[in-house]
């Protein structure tokens, strides 16, 4: 059964900085693709980033870059989200999310399985 | 970026009513669409992927159709279970971006 446990959500102050993990299991990590999505409180759905298999190539909305770094440690089935310079808007459910097959394959650019979600709260 | 609209934004509907909601993108995307179905409180699942493929446990009373840059996403017999707000996503370019969502409900 494939599981995303996401973690390290909280409340921060803006300008601050959290890093987010999401471990994984239930299916060969190294193998696909894996992106944060998030939602802010009665929105829709923004994807954040996303980056491929072997963690080599990287992806980025507009609205995070520069600020927002995804990674990914195949050894420990586990993928980041280190996020700096936090601002108000940055406030949603931040889910982990894997890939249908690598960054490539623009068939696999959707997102089959999903972490429950982590709440990150920017506000002084 | 490609952005992506859908209408109508919601509807209300019965059960067993036939539903058609529609997912636009600003560019073409061939047929790199996907539609997601979101339960209140509960979290995203993937109903349909490269237009018209099902994922594996959807039921058939979905469907979806479409190219280019005009697709739809039909229920063929709203059940109580399908009161739920979805999305579509283009997967077609980076950054990967969904459309607004349409809520559907009673």
């Amino acid at each position: 059964e494939v599981q995303l446990l996401g973690s390290g959500g909280g409340l921060l102050q803006p300008g601050g900085s959290l890093r987010l993990s999401c471990a994984a299991s239930g299916f060969t990590f190294s193998s696909y693709a894996m992106s944060w999505v998030r939602q802010a409180p009665g929105k829709g759905l923004e994807w954040v980033s996303g980056l491929s298999a072997s963690g080599g190539s990287t992806y980025y909305a507009d609205s995070v870059k520069g600020r927002f770094t995804i990674s990914r440690d195949n050894s420990k089935n586990t993928l980041y989200l280190q996020m700096n310079s936090l601002r108000a808007e940055d406030t949603a459910v931040y889910y982990c999310a894997k890939s249908g097959g690598d960054w490539g394959s623009y068939t696999s650019r959707n997102f089959d399985y999903w972490g429950q979600g982590t709440l990150v709260t920017v506000s002084s | 970026d490609i952005q992506m609209t859908q209408s109508p934004s919601s509807l209300s509907a019965s059960v067993g009513d036939r539903v058609t909601i529609t997912c636009r993108a600003s560019q073409s995307i061939t047929n790199f669409l996907n539609w997601y179905q979101q339960k209140p409180g509960k979290v995203p699942e993937l109903l349909i992927h490269t237009t018209s493929s099902l994922q594996s446990g959807v039921p058939s009373r979905f469907s979806g159709s479409g190219s280019g840059t005009d697709f739809t996403l039909t229920i063929s017999s709203l059940q109580p279970e399908d009161f739920a707000t979805y999305y579509c996503q283009q997967s077609y370019s980076s950054p990967l971006t969904f459309g607004p969502g349409t809520k559907v409900d009673i």
